[in-house]
């Protein structure tokens, strides 16, 4: 079956602007994650979403959002980018609880200049 | 505050010998371990996992070992093989079902 994949792989946003990230699940996980990586830190929980209600959120500023689409697609927001957000944004799909086997995509490598 | 500690940013090991990876954690109220291995340009990979009523859990070549009264884990794998070397991350699940994830240790298997 097809794997998690997000798009775009790569983007570079300027300052001030605001991004969209997709994530499509494997078929049947209804439970969608979202993770910032910089180097050197491990990844960085943003949120998680499971049958289009946020179950959890992490310790990011408002400008981080998202949502899930009825057909567990999700997308996440940045606004207002800044320089730190510089980042691979990685989403994981699971079944269930996102603490069980997850499966990540590629990822999504953004530059903010 | 980091609740998910891997010390070792990288370790190398030769080939056919054991590589073992170590994680610290400061929460005693994770009760859920995983082990993820990610190449580079791809999103990581499951591993290995272990609940905390267990104390080892073992999977073809690679071993958990889970010291609660430490708050350590550490993978073994056993004998080394040059695909594994990769960025080895350890999580650790809270109440929440949220993953806490170490920093990562690069394994470097040496032929």
């Amino acid at each position: 079956k097809a794997g998690v994949t997000q798009t775009p792989r790569y983007l570079i946003k300027t300052r001030g602007q605001q991004v969209t990230l997709s994530c499509s699940p494997i078929s049947g996980h209804r439970s969608v994650s979202w993770y910032q990586q910089t180097p050197g830190q491990g990844l960085q929980f943003l949120f998680e979403y499971f049958s289009e209600t946020q179950r959890n959120k992490g310790n990011f500023p408002g400008r981080f959002s998202g949502r899930q689409f009825s057909n567990s697609r999700s997308e996440m927001n940045v606004s207002t980018l800044e320089l730190g957000d510089s980042a691979l944004y990685l989403c994981a799909s699971s079944w269930g609880r996102p603490n069980t086997e997850a499966f990540f995509g590629q990822g999504t490598r953004l530059t903010v200049v | 505050d980091q609740q998910v500690k891997q010390n070792s940013p990288s370790l190398s090991v030769q080939e056919g010998r054991i590589s073992i990876l170590n994680c610290d954690y400061t929460n005693s109220m994770f009760d859920y371990f995983l082990w993820y291995k990610k190449y580079p340009a791809e999103g990581p990979t499951f591993l290995i996992s272990i609940s905390s009523i267990k104390d080892k859990n073992e999977d073809g070549r690679f071993t958990v070992f889970l010291n609660k009264s430490a708050k350590h884990l550490s993978l073994h794998i056993v004998p080394s093989q040059p695909g594994d070397s990769a960025v080895y991350f350890c999580a650790a699940s809270d109440s929440n079902y949220q993953l806490i994830w170490g920093a990562g240790t690069k394994l470097i298997i040496k032929p």
